[in-house]
């Protein structure tokens, strides 16, 4: 069946770092993917997707690229804010229902 | 504006006794979803349903119950089967078959004592 794979957290970071947050996935098909961000008690909000192989979805200066020859959809941002402290959820969608990663939560430091 | 609501955001309730969480949505939508989360885990898939009148059992069915009479609404009853029901939960829409991603809800806090 289909799955998504995320990377453990928690991911610590300082103010302005680097972030990057892996995903791979299996799929039949060619699925559509999906980055999913909930802030502390709050729903989960659709961060960015990518509907097609060398798609790049972005948003909020988050970019993350289908890549099908690797079946990965990595999450990045150039520097990061102390606002985007949350948890992450990779997601695909091949059929009628979503699959979701177990998230990651970002911990970003001033 | 459209979305999807649930209500309340906090419900606190005694051992024993069943509660019903609200979820409604305005946007059209075909398809609603229940999911549970406990803390500091991913989501787990409840019930759904695709189309009115009609709904599936997902992952974690047992001690939950849902109904589907309109299209608007898919509330949720917790029920006193539940062998552990205090968890946050989660409320979801799309719009039908196609590769659309899910809308949530801001979700309901239960804590059952």
């Amino acid at each position: 069946g289909d799955s998504v794979t995320q990377m453990e957290g928690p991911v610590t970071l300082s103010e302005e770092a680097f972030l990057t947050i892996n995903c791979t996935y299996t799929a039949t098909g060619y699925p559509s993917l999906f980055w999913y961000v909930q802030y502390p008690g709050e729903g989960l909000q659709l961060l960015l997707k990518a509907t097609k192989a060398d798609d790049k979805g972005s948003n909020k200066g988050f970019e993350a690229t289908y890549r099908k020859e690797t079946t990965s959809f990595h999450l990045e941002k150039g520097s990061v804010q102390v606002s985007d402290s949350a948890v992450y959820f990779c997601a695909l969608i091949a059929g009628n229902m979503l699959t979701f990663g177990g998230g990651t939560r970002l911990m970003v430091k001033p | 504006d459209g979305g999807i609501t649930q209500s309340p955001k906090y419900l606190f309730r005694k051992e024993g006794q069943n509660v019903t969480l609200s979820c409604e949505q305005n946007l059209n939508h075909d398809a609603m979803y229940w999911y549970r989360q406990d803390p500091g885990q991913g989501l787990r898939l409840i019930y759904y349903s695709q189309i009115v009148n009609d709904f599936q059992k997902g992952d974690i069915a047992e001690g939950y119950s849902v109904s589907r009479e309109k299209k608007e609404s898919f509330p949720l009853t917790v029920t006193s089967a539940q062998k552990n029901p205090t968890a946050f939960y989660l409320c979801a829409s799309r719009p039908g078959t196609g590769l659309y991603e899910q809308y949530f809800g801001p979700g309901t806090r239960l804590t059952v004592t």
